[in-house]
């Protein structure tokens, strides 16, 4: 079966710290990935993509994710974060049945201490 | 461009009410998705719309409804409310042959008391 799995629910860092957010998938072939963002009151805004070609993978905000095939991971990656950066982050990948449906990991919660 | 628009941001129902959800994209994509986020939950996807007089269900569709006479708008209807449909609902749609890409809404928060 298709899913996504986000490890961990809430991850707090330091402003200035770096950021590792893990993304685990299960998918029968090779999947195209997603990190979208959310932050407070807002809707899903899309960080970064993978489908095809460089498995590292550079998007918005200084954010890369890499995918690793023989991990079916997807972490997601920012060397320094910023207090801007408080959101939840999640994952997703796809097509799921068709007609571009995605499947959404659970979420993970990021907070950034001053 | 708008992009995908959803009306109202917030709102609160009693038990047995009903309402509709209004979402509308100016992007002209044919798939049209609802969803309802709870907490720890992730997304879930109700009901999705391959293009207009065309919906099918998703994972949680129990106690929604949907139509789709137009391209741009696809309102979700929830007949009865219920407390468990206290959630967070987004709109989101997407476009044939754009990496399966999905554009969202700002979403709607209900409560049902």
């Amino acid at each position: 079966a298709q899913s996504v799995t986000q490890p961990d629910i809430h991850i707090t860092v330091s402003e200035g710290a770096s950021l590792e957010l893990r993304c685990n998938y299960s998918y029968g072939a090779t999947p195209y990935l997603f990190w979208y963002v959310q932050s407070p009151g807002q809707g899903l805004q899309l960080l970064l993509k993978y489908f095809s070609g460089d498995t590292l993978v550079q998007g918005i905000k200084g954010f890369e994710a890499e995918f690793k095939r023989s991990q079916s991971s997807f972490n997601l990656r920012k060397p320094s974060v910023h207090w801007s950066d408080a959101a939840e982050y999640f994952c997703a990948v796809g097509p799921s049945g068709g007609y571009n449906k995605l499947i959404f990991g659970a979420g993970t919660r990021l907070a950034v201490h001053p | 461009n708008a992009g995908v628009t959803q009306t109202p941001k917030f709102r609160i129902l009693k038990i047995g009410q009903s309402m509709t959800l209004q979402c509308t994209q100016d992007m002209n994509h044919n798939y049209m998705y609802w969803y309802r986020q709870d907490p720890g939950m992730g997304l879930k996807l109700i009901y999705y719309s391959v293009g207009a007089g065309i919906t099918d269900k998703g994972e949680v569709p129990n106690g929604y409804n949907v139509s789709r006479s137009t391209t741009e708008d696809f309102p979700l209807r929830l007949e009865l409310a219920a407390p468990s449909q206290t959630s967070v609902y987004f709109c989101a749609s997407s476009s044939p042959g754009h990496d399966y890409e999905q554009y969202f809404g700002p979403g709607t928060r209900l409560t049902v008391t």
